[in-house]
């Protein structure tokens, strides 16, 4: 089982500061099957980025998605206040079918 | 606009059974991998379970093996999960997702609102 662990667990920033979370894979990840997603307090999860760097429809240009192998980074630029929130890697594999790390908490 | 809302949460005791379904809009399911994940309270994503566009191919996370199903009803536009002998830590928001899928990658979008599930005496 490929387990994924983020890093940091909660990230204390302020706005307009710069995140960078992190996203490791216990095996070698492909990186088109690398997405990102942030969910804010009582509301669904919602897609960020695909395929390790590509990102979805309608998401600003200060997310962005880097890595390959086993080390995936999620960078926001100049945060915003509705940047606050949690955030997922997830990859799938054969094997494992579809998992999700534990998230990382951005906070003000 | 795409739409995924889900039905059929509520309170039920330790190994009784319930019946989600997420009505569909803005696209039709037959033509999308659906998937169920959930999240239980305070804690993070887990994918459930998934149905391929033909209805052929279904797959679930081992913790639900032999308890939950999942099926659709294309004339409904409608994609149900059927959970039986539910346990305490089946307690859950439990999220519809179409999930596209590529020649090279996929995604998953939309999810819909989610429906809370709680297992309990």
């Amino acid at each position: 089982e490929n387990v994924l662990t983020q890093s940091p667990g909660t990230l204390s920033l302020s706005p307009g500061e710069r995140a960078t979370l992190s996203c490791r894979a216990s095996q070698s990840v492909n990186s088109n099957f690398l997405a990102w997603y942030q969910q804010k307090p009582g509301q669904a999860p919602r897609l960020l980025i695909y395929a390790t760097s590509s990102r979805a429809t309608g998401i600003p240009d200060r997310f962005r998605g880097s890595g390959s192998g086993t080390d995936f980074t999620l960078t926001i630029s100049r945060l915003e206040p509705e940047d606050f929130a949690v955030y997922y890697c997830q990859h799938y594999s054969d094997s494992s079918l579809f998992t999700f790390g534990p998230g990382t908490k951005v906070e003000i | 606009e795409m739409q995924l809302v889900e039905s059929g949460g509520g309170l039920v005791q330790p190994g009784g059974s319930l019946r989600l379904s997420c009505e569909v809009s803005g696209f039709t399911i037959s033509s999308s991998w659906m998937h169920w994940v959930r999240q239980a309270p305070g804690k993070g994503l887990v994918w459930v379970s998934r149905i391929s566009e033909d209805g052929r191919v279904t797959n679930y996370v081992d913790s639900v093996k032999g308890r939950f199903t999942i099926s659709r009803d294309d004339a409904k536009n409608t994609l149900y999960l059927q959970m039986n002998s539910l346990r305490p830590e089946d307690t859950a928001v439990y999220y519809c997702v179409r999930v596209v899928v590529t020649d090279v990658t996929y995604w998953f979008h939309p999810w819909g609102q989610g429906t809370l599930v709680t297992v309990s005496s």
